[in-house]
């Protein structure tokens, strides 16, 4: 099973600043890599997949990079509605397609 | 709109057992596979079992292999997650999730908002 490994576990950053999440796997994932948003009481949301391409609806703001074992997320300037989980997920040849723990983005 | 919806959780008692159900709507259901994720109180998300579009294929997190079978009806276009010897640490709120394919390295573009289970004496 592939180890996902998320990082911080918490990101405290003021509105209008930039956000960098990690996530990294313990062995190659390719670029099948995963970044979803969940706020508080909702479902989660797909942002990126293929390690850099937005989903339908998910701001430019947005951006995802890296392949292989290493990735990042990064928000260039934070919304309100920005605040939130962010998971990292592989889904590399068969499941079982683990998460990451989660990072949470929270207001400075 | 593309939609997915679980229902059938509830209060069980510890070694209880459980039927989840997902009704899909506005998509072609058995082109896709579909998983279940779990996310017990406070915690992250964790990856509970797949299935193929056609049903061929299974697969199950270690956590819960030999307790649960995920199963789906095609013709009724629904998901089904039927869990058994039910244990305290399988409290958490279900989720149902639409892959992107129907095969395998999909990622998960559609999720319903969740079913809650809760195993307790």
């Amino acid at each position: 099973e592939i180890v996902m490994t998320q990082s911080p576990a918490t990101l405290s950053v003021s509105p209008g600043e930039r956000a960098t999440l990690s996530c990294r796997a313990s062995q190659s994932v390719s670029s099948n890599l995963a970044w979803y948003q969940q706020k508080p009481g909702q479902a989660p949301r797909l942002l990126i997949y293929g390690a850099s391409t937005r989903a339908s609806g998910t701001p430019a703001r947005f951006s995802g990079s890296g392949s292989g074992t290493e990735f990042t997320l990064t928000i260039s300037s934070l919304q309100s509605e920005d605040f939130a989980v962010y998971y990292c997920q592989h889904y590399n040849n068969w499941p079982p397609y683990t998460f990451g723990q989660g990072t949470k983005l929270e207001i400075k | 709109e593309v939609q997915v919806l679980e229902s059938g959780g509830g209060l069980v008692q510890p070694g209880g057992s459980l039927r989840l159900s997902c009704a899909a709507s506005e998509f072609i259901f058995g082109t896709y596979a579909m998983s279940w994720v779990r996310q017990a109180p406070g915690k992250g998300l964790e990856w509970v079992s797949a299935i193929t579009g056609t049903g061929g294929s299974t697969f199950y997190a270690d956590s819960v292999k030999g307790r649960f079978t995920i199963s789906r009806d095609n013709s009724k276009k629904t998901l089904f997650l039927e869990m058994n010897s039910l244990r305290a640490e399988d409290t958490a709120v279900y989720h149902c999730a639409k892959g992107s394919g129907g095969y395998n390295y999909y990622y998960m573009d559609v999720w319903g908002k969740g079913t809650t289970v809760t195993v307790s004496s």
